[in-house]
């Protein structure tokens, strides 16, 4: 089955800091999903990357999807508290099974 | 439009009872899935239904089972709960891969 690592599992930054999060997959990549989750509540959708090379953004958040090396990232920039949550990077197998990385938690200190 | 509805929010219920959650897709969605979130094993993966069939099943024990209604609708039960059970279940509804798949707030399932 594929296995996504998220890295790192949890980030402590500075408000107006810049910071990157990594998803890396044991296989091909057929489609990439980022989501963001308040504690206990539902994912919200960010952005989905589906070919090599892709680079999307939305607000102040910027994910690429690198096919060769089977990894994304999620870069926000300026970071601000609003930013703070859970990021889950997702994965749709041959199978068309979404499934998804461990997580990074991250806080963002005023 | 109305987004993806779970209910119920909470339910606490006791050992070797049986437990069944509701999600209401987007409008249009045919797709539903079903994921259990827990501390220790992050979001796993239960089941995909896509028109009223079961296309896709996790590593879950039978005692998780699901279905999925002509309208969509989906339920998934779980028989002789374990305090293991404990978790935040979520749904997701979707058009298809490309277009992505949007989460309902989650049904809070305790065992005590």
């Amino acid at each position: 089955s594929q296995e996504l690592e998220q890295s790192p599992q949890s980030l402590i930054v500075q408000e107006g800091k810049n910071l990157t999060i990594n998803c890396t997959s044991s296989k091909t990549l057929y489609g990439l999903y980022w989501y963001k989750q308040k504690y206990g509540e539902g994912l919200i959708f960010l952005m989905m990357l589906q070919k090599g090379g892709e680079e999307k953004s939305h607000e102040k958040i910027t994910a690429k999807l690198d096919e060769k090396k089977q990894q994304s990232s999620l870069h926000i920039t300026a970071s601000q508290p609003s930013h703070a949550g859970i990021y889950l990077c997702g994965a749709v197998n041959a199978g068309n099974m979404l499934t998804f990385g461990g997580g990074t938690r991250l806080m963002v200190k005023p | 439009k109305a987004g993806v509805t779970q209910t119920p929010r909470y339910l606490i219920k006791t050992r070797g009872q049986q437990v069944t959650l509701s999600c209401s897709p987007i409008s249009g969605h045919r797709s539903v899935s079903w994921y259990q979130q827990t501390p220790g094993q992050g979001l796993q993966f239960l089941f995909e239904y896509f028109s009223e069939t079961q296309r896709n099943k996790g590593n879950f024990p039978g005692r998780f089972s699901g279905r999925q209604f002509s309208n969509s609708r989906s339920e998934m039960n779980v028989s002789t709960l374990e305090l293991g059970d404990s978790a935040l279940y979520l749904c997701a509804s979707s058009l298809g891969t490309a277009d992505g798949y949007t989460f309902g707030s989650g049904t809070r399932l305790t065992v005590v």
